[in-house]
């Protein structure tokens, strides 16, 4: 069985300051990792995906994740905030592609001026 | 622009009707079409994997006699859902995978449902 655990639900920074979403998930094969951010009548948009390449992956609008297999997380970050980033982040897990996705239950970004 | 057009975006019905949701893809032919529910405060949760022109492979615990989905077409499914009661209110995602996109999958904006 495959889970995600994402570890806050609200996270607030001021606008230029770093960000950092936390997720830690649980799998059974080699995972396949995704963060996805929500937009307020959006649909879901990819940031982001780890399939076994480089653990250092390089995301859209400046954000980037880590796989830490020992640590067994994904954190989601960005060094500087912008206040177009406030929105819904999910961390998902699969062990087949787009297959069977596995969500987290979200973070919501909050960003101040 | 938006490459899945999922309609309605809202809906509010009385219970024991019957609500349908389409999704669309709008610039690629779909293998494969998934269905999420998306209950308040909490993650998405796969109800239903659909191949065109063969029927829709349910997750456990999911009615497939309820939540009817048809995709008779490459560009087209939709879900229905029979007999709404208010448990049944919650928001309803779908998602496209499809032949060239370079294995990106992409989302429907959603449609908000309301049982009465």
């Amino acid at each position: 069985a495959q889970s995600v655990t994402q570890l806050d639900s609200h996270v607030s920074v001021s606008e230029g300051t770093p960000v950092l979403l936390r997720c830690n998930y649980s799998s059974s094969y080699s995972p396949s990792l995704f963060w996805y951010v929500q937009h307020p009548n959006k649909g879901l948009q990819l940031l982001l995906k780890y399939t076994s390449a480089a653990t250092l992956v390089k995301g859209i609008n400046g954000f980037e994740a880590e796989f830490k297999k020992s640590e067994t997380s994904f954190h989601l970050t960005k060094p500087s905030a912008h206040m177009s980033d406030a929105a819904e982040y999910f961390c998902v897990v699969s062990s087949t592609g787009f297959q069977k996705l596995v969500f987290g239950t979200g973070t919501r970004l909050l960003v101040s001026p | 622009g938006a490459v899945v057009s999922q309609h309605p975006s809202r809906v509010i019905c009385k219970s024991g009707t019957s609500v349908k949701i389409e999704c669309r893809s709008l610039d690629f032919q779909a293998t494969t079409m998934f269905w999420y529910r998306q209950f308040p405060k909490k993650s998405l949760m796969l109800m239903a994997t659909s191949n065109e022109g063969s029927k829709a492979t349910y997750e456990q615990g999911v009615e497939k006699d309820k939540f009817l989905i048809n995709h008779a077409s490459l560009t087209l499914s939709t879900l229905t859902v029979t007999s709404a009661h208010p448990e049944d209110s919650s928001f309803y995602i779908c998602s496209v995978l499809g032949f060239a996109t370079n294995e990106k999958l992409f989302f429907g904006s959603g449609t908000q449902l309301s049982v009465l």
